[in-house]
């Protein structure tokens, strides 16, 4: 079993529009991550959320882990062509093992 | 923080060659990892390599297949052996600890 949910697995949205990502443990999240992956690159770290209902956003980024620390979303506000790309959660959830969510791909129509 | 290299940065390989990928940071630490992303998919954690000691290899990932070496705190090699076209994928390799992971750039390997 996936121990990270994302979703949706994928998203289609035109220019401009609000979207959300979420992603969701089972488990307590010690650190939660949110990288973005332009489509045959490597990762770009994005944001890292530690503490229960904190939020941090950059640029029209903005990340929430909630008060259980079990769920975090990741919301873009007026998409961009640039933001398309696979957007990945990743986590902590005990002992040195990292664990990466399913994936969110991301395509925004100009 | 810390800086990570990968060399190359893509490649295209026949089949049944191999291609050793290198991964340089740029500070001393204590484990390494190498990740593989299979297009359209998420990564998979294929080992985790310290300084000193034998790799640990994740289930469904052996030695023969994925040779690594770590000689030192600042330098890894991942061997992708007797490649056939399903090890065409992205590999990374991260460093650091459970709450702060680091990527490399990434090598895009295409099978041919």
């Amino acid at each position: 079993s996936q121990e990270l949910e994302q979703s949706p697995q994928s998203l289609i949205v035109q220019e401009g529009k609000n979207l959300t990502i979420n992603c969701t443990s089972s488990k307590t999240l010690y650190g939660l991550y949110w990288y973005k992956q332009k489509y045959g690159e490597g990762l770009i770290f994005l944001m890292m959320l530690q503490k229960g209902g904190e939020e941090k956003s950059h640029e029209k980024i903005t990340a929430k882990l909630d008060e259980k620390k079990q769920q975090s979303s990741l919301h873009i506000t007026a998409s961009q062509p640039s933001h398309a790309g696979i957007y990945l959660c990743g986590a902590a959830l005990g002992g040195n093992q990292f664990y990466f969510g399913t994936g969110t791909s991301l395509t925004v129509i100009p | 923080s810390a800086v990570i290299s990968q060399k190359p940065s893509r490649d295209i390989c026949q089949r049944g060659t191999s291609l050793t990928i290198q991964c340089q940071v740029d500070s001393q630490v204590t484990m390494m990892f190498w990740y593989r992303q299979q297009p359209g998919q998420s990564l998979t954690l294929i080992a985790t390599a310290n300084q000193g000691s034998e790799a640990t290899y994740e289930s469904g990932f052996v030695i023969d297949k994925f040779p690594i070496s770590r000689p030192n705190l600042t330098f890894s090699t991942l061997t992708v052996s007797n490649m056939s076209p399903e090890d065409s994928s992205i590999y990374l390799c991260s460093v650091g600890a459970s709450y702060e992971q680091y990527f490399g750039p990434g090598t895009r390997l295409t099978v041919t």
